[in-house]
């Protein structure tokens, strides 16, 4: 079983609002990803955790606040973004903490800031 | 940082035919390149990888090759079919410490196979 779940599928969020993206495995990796992806380009890594540690922030605004609650689970806490943050966000979870080893991603959730 | 440069960015081919994805990257520290297919509102899918210690992969109709003297590395799929049309992309990652698996991907190829 290779399965990343994420949720929701489908966000659609005011500027002023909250909201959460989940992310679940069940494969038993150390290292779990938040990657942003926008229409016709590749993943951009956002951040990476590793023992449920955050161990690289590739320079994200804060209003993104990633949060590893246990081994399994990734959550992205949003507040205050702008339209320009509407993206595929996707979840992505490797065996291995350290690079050489695959990576596995979710579904996705499609957010639409409005 | 690693460079990924990947071409042709769209890819038209009749069913049957071979298609060929190349990419090349910079960092001589990566060692590990693995393909991703994405279909339409979908996440991606790895669908093979290849690591340095290794010149060649295949996998039923899909084959990666490695030059890694000349740093390029390149997707072959044999008989295609129309589902294999999607956006394929390229990465390379460093086993170094500090890297945590971190993904450079390719700007991603565009797979058009007509029936």
């Amino acid at each position: 079983d290779t399965e990343v779940t994420q949720t929701p599928k489908h966000l659609v969020m005011g500027m002023t609002n909250k909201k959460s993206l989940k992310c679940e495995q069940h494969m038993g990796h150390r290292a779990m990803y938040w990657y942003k992806q926008k229409a016709k380009k590749p993943p951009e890594l956002m951040f990476v955790y590793s023992y449920e540690k955050l161990s690289i922030n590739e320079s994200v605004p804060s209003r993104f606040s990633p949060e590893c609650p246990n081994s399994s689970l990734l959550n992205l806490h949003l507040h205050a973004l702008q339209p320009e943050d509407s993206a595929l966000y996707l979840c992505a979870s490797s065996p291995g903490v350290r690079g050489g080893t695959e990576a596995f991603f979710g579904q996705g959730t499609r957010l639409t800031v409005v | 940082g690693e460079n990924v440069e990947q071409h042709p960015s769209t890819l038209s081919v009749q069913e049957g035919d071979s298609a060929v994805i190349k990419c090349t990257y910079s960092d001589s520290a990566s060692n590990y390149f693995p393909w991703y297919k994405q279909e339409l509102g979908k996440g991606p899918q790895l669908i093979i990888d290849i690591r340095s210690n290794v010149g060649e992969k295949k996998d039923q109709r899909i084959a990666v090759t490695l030059n890694k003297t000349a740093k390029h590395f390149s997707l072959h799929i044999t008989e295609t079919q129309p589902e294999d049309s999607a956006v394929y992309f390229c990465a390379a990652s460093s086993a170094g410490g500090t890297s945590y698996g971190k993904l450079t991907f390719g700007q991603g190829t565009i797979l058009t196979v007509h029936p």
